[in-house]
């Protein structure tokens, strides 16, 4: 498809582990980010992901990407009530000036 | 500290006036980008500026107009011309065309009534 695409909802309870999806358009993207958005604030960049990669951890946060399949995904372990926020996956293209936003995931965590 | 600011944070207007949202950035940054943002829309591309004195369209720049006579600031204007302008707005830079990620402000919510 022509745009990249999450879902808009996900919930899960205090300790348990999050998982955020994301599919993107263009295989030969070079960078894959996730930003956070809480409430009434801009986007926190908070990993982001070198398309040669298949794999980044970063403390609690786990990034996999599936170049074959054009998914890439953010795990949250040990999800807090902190970690409620609206999550975007995003791509820079080919001969694009500019990043392409999926349109957010809301998480919300339930203590 | 370096950062990207925004204001106001909250602008409310009547309909058919135009309205002016201000971007500052002191990170060097040489492009900036202005998105708008609807409820389970994602963000959309407005306008952005690779460089001083140059911008482009994005996907939904009509109604609305923007100048980068400087570096460190690209605001936008909000026209008359905008049918459905009630949105939150957000402004970001980056390094060179958006390969480190972008820097966000905060948003400025506006609300024509």
């Amino acid at each position: 498809g022509e745009d990249v695409e999450q879902s808009l909802f996900l919930s899960v309870r205090e300790g348990d582990s999050s998982v955020i999806n994301c599919t993107y358009t263009d295989s030969s993207s070079t960078y894959l980010y996730w930003y956070k958005q809480e409430p009434g604030a801009g986007l926190q960049l908070l990993t982001y992901i070198f398309s040669n990669m298949d794999m980044k951890q970063d403390q609690r946060l786990t990034v996999l990407l599936n170049k074959k399949d054009k998914h890439l995904s953010l795990r949250i372990a040990d999800t807090q009530t902190g970690d409620s926020a609206i999550y975007f996956c995003a791509e820079s293209k080919t001969g694009a000036n500019n990043l392409f936003f999926g349109t957010g995931t809301r998480l919300t965590v339930i203590p | 500290d370096g950062g990207i600011t925004q204001s106001p944070k909250y602008l409310f207007r009547k309909e058919g006036q135009n309205v002016t949202l201000s971007c500052e950035q002191n990170l060097n940054h040489d492009a900036m980008y202005w998105y708008r943002q609807d409820p389970g829309q994602g963000l959309r591309l407005i306008y952005y500026s690779q460089i001083v004195n140059d911008f482009q369209k994005g996907d939904i720049a009509e109604g609305y107009s923007v100048s980068r006579e400087k570096k460190e600031s690209f605001p936008l204007t909000v026209t008359s011309a905008q049918k459905n302008p009630t949105a939150f707005y957000l402004c970001a830079s980056s390094i060179q065309q958006g390969k480190r990620g972008y820097t966000f402000g905060s948003g400025t919510r506006l609300t024509v009534v």
